[in-house]
């Protein structure tokens, strides 16, 4: 019973194509993140959404949207993929903002995109 | 803005050895510290974290860390390693602010020798 699952697991495309990821948590949390991981294994928090709204944008091209329809789900959608997109996105979960809580987040098992 | 460093980009240990691993974080304020590990192919795991209270936590798998505020630092350790621990460990800070968001050090990769 996966906490929080990404799909697709593997997305190969072409330059200039329009894509989108899926994340789905069913742990009752109320914020969610999209995090890119690149070739040297250097993760960075990309967006993070709190009970639909949006309270993280970090310096992401605005080819990235994330879309939100509940709080159970955080998809992202991208535009235009570029080859620098290649990476790995972690979707993540937390209840509340997390720092009160110190719980840390929960990883889903992370989408493989590779533009070429 | 919080920033973490972990100085080791690559351990490489025979079993049994004992593993310390460095991270240092940079914020002046209230912070919650964490180590994840990512086997490989796998996504990111708690292994531990510090919240509050006793600075020396204690994790899965027999590893500890522990938070020495003067230094910043909050260092991983396993007193005998396994070669099932090879795979990539993270420090990581959430900082006590309006939008806390959990920023991730470099990353070290650990190798065991069997």
């Amino acid at each position: 019973d996966t906490a929080v699952s990404q799909t697709p697991k593997y997305l190969v495309t072409q330059m200039g194509n329009d894509k989108s990821i899926k994340c789905e948590q069913n742990l009752g949390h109320d914020t969610m993140y999209w995090y890119k991981q690149d070739s040297k294994k250097f993760l960075k928090i990309m967006f993070s959404y709190n009970n639909k709204e949006l309270i993280i944008n970090e310096t992401v091209p605005n080819r990235f949207s994330p879309k939100s329809p509940d709080k159970a789900h955080l998809n992202l959608h991208i535009n235009s993929l570029e080859l620098g997109d290649s990476a790995v996105y972690f979707c993540a979960s937390s209840q509340g903002t997390g720092a009160r809580s110190g719980n840390g987040y929960t990883f889903g098992s992370g989408t493989r995109l590779t533009v070429v | 803005a919080q920033s973490v460093s972990q100085h080791n980009h690559h351990v490489i240990l025979s079993e049994a050895a004992s593993l310390e691993l460095g991270c240092n974080y940079s914020y002046g304020g209230t912070v919650n510290l964490f180590w994840y590990v990512q086997y490989p192919g796998q996504h990111l795991q708690l292994l531990l974290k510090y919240f509050s209270g006793d600075p020396l936590v204690k994790g899965i798998k027999g590893f500890e860390a522990e938070f020495i505020k003067s230094k910043f630092s909050f260092n991983l350790r396993k007193p005998s390693v396994q070669w099932s621990d090879t795979a990539e460990y993270f420090c990581a800070v959430e900082a006590y602010s309006s939008a806390s968001k959990i920023i991730f050090g470099s990353g070290t990769r650990l190798s065991i020798r069997p």
